[in-house]
């Protein structure tokens, strides 16, 4: 079975503040994908990052960088100088194969408050 | 128009009522999902489809059905609510091969 687990459940920073969201996962399939989404407080989801199993690159984009490490399991999520827009749910989440094939398992997401 | 279409976006009703939830989508995707968020639970899969003829159980079935009339259309119905099925409920879709799944805006029911 797959499993997301995110311990931070809630998150409070100032801006400008660097912030790490952590995500550890499991699952027993080799190939799979990794998806970080935001929920602003207007209630949608947005997408922010996919990854593969097999690219364990670190991804940076503006201020968001993503560090993917297989031999922890883990995909976590920083923003650096954090902005009061920051301020969302953030979740992340995966998809593998297996008996889960085709369903995205998300993890309990993290609420994140960036005070001015 | 969104690529993937909730109505509707806010509901109260009642214990005991049966109550709809609609889904439609512009993006051709034969995969469809619905999903409900509990603060604290995340996401949490209900039905899933994989074609008009497919229809799989979730995790969290119990006291759900849905029906896929069609590619584009997914409707997931309450057949009598409880207070508990409170939540905001996310429809999705995927497609198999990139494996990017997009979301409609959600709906937010309230039972009471």
């Amino acid at each position: 079975a797959q499993k997301v687990t995110q311990a931070q459940t809630e998150i409070s920073v100032v801006e400008k503040e660097d912030v790490t969201l952590d995500c550890v996962y499991e699952t027993r399939d080799t190939t799979y994908y990794l998806f970080w989404y935001k929920q602003p407080p207007s209630g949608e989801l947005v997408f922010l990052i996919r990854r593969n199993s097999f690219d364990e690159q670190n991804e940076i984009s503006g201020r968001y960088s993503w560090n993917f490490q297989k031999s922890t399991s883990s995909f976590n999520f920083t923003i650096t100088a954090s902005q009061v827009v920051d301020s969302a749910v953030y979740f992340c989440a995966l998809y593998a194969g297996g008996t889960s094939y085709g369903k995205l398992t998300f993890g309990q997401g993290t609420i994140l408050t960036v005070h001015p | 128009d969104a690529d993937v279409t909730q109505t509707p976006r806010n509901r109260i009703t009642k214990t005991g009522k049966r109550i709809m939830l609609e889904c439609s989508q512009t993006k051709g995707h034969d995969r469809m999902y619905w999903y409900r968020q509990d603060p604290g639970l995340g996401l949490r899969l209900i039905y899933y489809s994989f074609d008009v003829k497919d229809i799989n159980k979730g995790e969290i079935s119990d006291g759900y059905s849905v029906s896929r009339q069609a590619q584009a259309k997914f409707s997931l119905s309450l057949e009598s609510a409880i207070p508990n099925q409170t939540a905001l409920y996310f429809c999705a879709t995927s497609e198999g091969r990139t494996y990017g799944y997009t979301f409609g805006s959600g709906t937010r029911l309230t039972v009471v």
